[in-house]
């Protein structure tokens, strides 16, 4: 099947700084890319959706320019927390989607492993 | 938004016993899909269900899409240790977005 990889898989950072997460599809060439944040106990929520060569769209409450978005090419999208703070902390994963179904739907989404970020 | 409401929430359950959960919405999808997921894992797609009333199997695991495109429930039978984990649903409407159910707990005992 198809594989989606996340880099760093986990990574401790100081408050203030900067952090660059990358999704990478490994197999396939994904049209579009979703970013969602996870709590511990707690469900995904979609944070923003990209499509290669365009901006992203970003979900209600999510800060553009908190979380930036760079869908570079149909295998690469990053998510940079910027100036990150101790609640950024959590868990982010990254999905890419082929949209090749037909009709009312749509092609399945490959789920990347993960990347823990903890701000200290 | 649209939200998806699973239940139950958590299960602890005896090795062979079989499993239920569901997910009801207060609006249609087109697509239901059931997700497992593993501690610091990302999810792993379970099964897909695209037409309603569909019923669908994978192995041990079996799910239905509801006629109404409101519902739909995941059956596990003759639960083993390695299906511990947490069961995700998740729907899909006009778009590409995937919206989550909050996640069954699922513990089971040797």
């Amino acid at each position: 099947g198809a594989v989606v990889s996340q880099h760093p898989s986990w990574v401790i950072c100081k408050s203030g700084t900067s952090v660059k997460i990358e999704c990478r599809s490994l197999d396939f060439q994904a049209t579009t890319m979703f970013w969602y944040r996870q709590f511990p106990k707690k469900s995904l929520m979609l944070m923003a959706t990209s499509n290669e060569g365009s901006k992203a769209t970003y979900e209600q409450g999510v800060e553009k320019d908190k979380f930036l978005i760079n869908h570079a090419s149909l295998t690469l999208s990053t998510l940079t927390v910027t100036s990150a703070h101790p609640e950024d902390s959590s868990f982010y994963i990254c999905s890419a989607g082929t949209n090749v179904g037909g009709g009312t739907t749509f092609g399945e989404q490959f789920f990347g492993p993960g990347t823990r970020l903890t701000v200290l | 938004g649209q939200q998806l409401n699973q239940s139950p929430q958590s299960m602890f359950i005896q090795e062979g016993e079989d499993v239920s959960m569901n997910c009801t919405s207060s609006s249609i999808f087109n697509t239901w899909l059931w997700y497992k997921q593993d501690p610091g894992e990302g999810p792993v797609l379970l099964i897909a269900l695209y037409k309603a009333g569909e019923l669908t199997s994978n192995g041990r695991l079996t799910a239905q899409f509801g006629i109404t495109r409101k519902d739909s429930f995941l059956n596990i039978s003759a639960s083993i240790p390695s299906d511990v984990g947490i069961y995700f649903c998740a729907g899909q409407g006009g778009s590409e977005k995937l919206v989550f159910g909050k996640g069954t707990k699922l513990t089971v005992n040797p």
